[in-house]
């Protein structure tokens, strides 16, 4: 079953706008991560944060996570045509797992030139 | 070094048909795990080895899908008597070191197989 569930389902702004993407878990974890998938592609890892981390950057890609909520944010600035793809946040159970992914349903992310 | 692969990127079987899936995960990788997804889906975890040996499968919706990893690098996933059902994007991914070390498991994914039963 699926950890979670990301928000909005899908969304479609402009070039330049930014895009801000939520994910929802429910159990305890050692660490998130947001992956991207083209269309007909496979995933690629975007970026990680752990537990004990309230933010993190990477060039135009910002997370956040509130374990208290047990939810992260995703926000890509300065969108290009070339981010539209599919975004899913994963987390690994914390304790007892063997380390596989839970993936939530993902954000079908549209950016129009 | 390259990527994770995986062959054939398609395949379409008629229902009933035996199927089988490769994997090649990164060289020196240790971790391996297969996952299946479905339409406008997130992928779901099926089954994870660590080198060889097949440490949970509980991922796997019945038996007939068998997943093995004979020498601890290719992993072929049969799926047998093959049903509408099955009919998703199979995904395999590789990480360098077991779960839980050092509290990183960055994944690295190949392509997926796209699987469809008619």
């Amino acid at each position: 079953s699926q950890q979670g569930e990301e928000d909005p389902q899908a969304l479609s702004i402009q070039e330049g706008e930014n895009a801000t993407m939520n994910c929802s878990y429910k159990t305890s974890i050692n660490n998130l991560q947001w992956y991207r998938q083209n269309s007909g592609r496979g995933l690629v890892h975007l970026i990680l944060i752990r537990s004990n981390e309230r933010e993190k950057h990477s060039g135009r890609l910002r997370v956040t996570l509130d374990t208290s909520k047990k939810s992260s944010s995703l926000l890509i600035t300065a969108s290009r045509a070339a981010d539209t793809a599919s975004y899913f946040c994963a987390t690994d159970g914390y304790g007892g797992s063997q380390g596989n992914l839970i993936f939530g349903k993902g954000t079908k992310l549209s950016v129009k030139p | 070094g390259a990527g994770v692969s995986q062959s054939p990127r398609y395949k379409v079987a008629k229902r009933g048909q035996d199927v089988a899936l490769r994997c090649d995960p990164i060289s020196g990788h240790v971790s391996l795990f297969w996952y299946q997804q479905a339409l406008g889906q997130g992928p779901e975890f099926l089954t994870y080895f660590q080198n060889e040996a097949q440490l949970d499968k509980s991922g796997l919706p019945s038996d007939r899908f068998f997943a093995e990893r004979p020498e601890g690098s290719v992993s072929t996933l049969k799926i047998q008597r093959t049903q509408q059902e099955d009919s998703a994007v199979y995904l395999c991914a590789s990480s360098l070191v077991p779960p839980g070390l050092a509290g990183i498991n960055e994944q690295f994914f190949g392509p997926g197989t796209r699987l469809t039963v008619l």
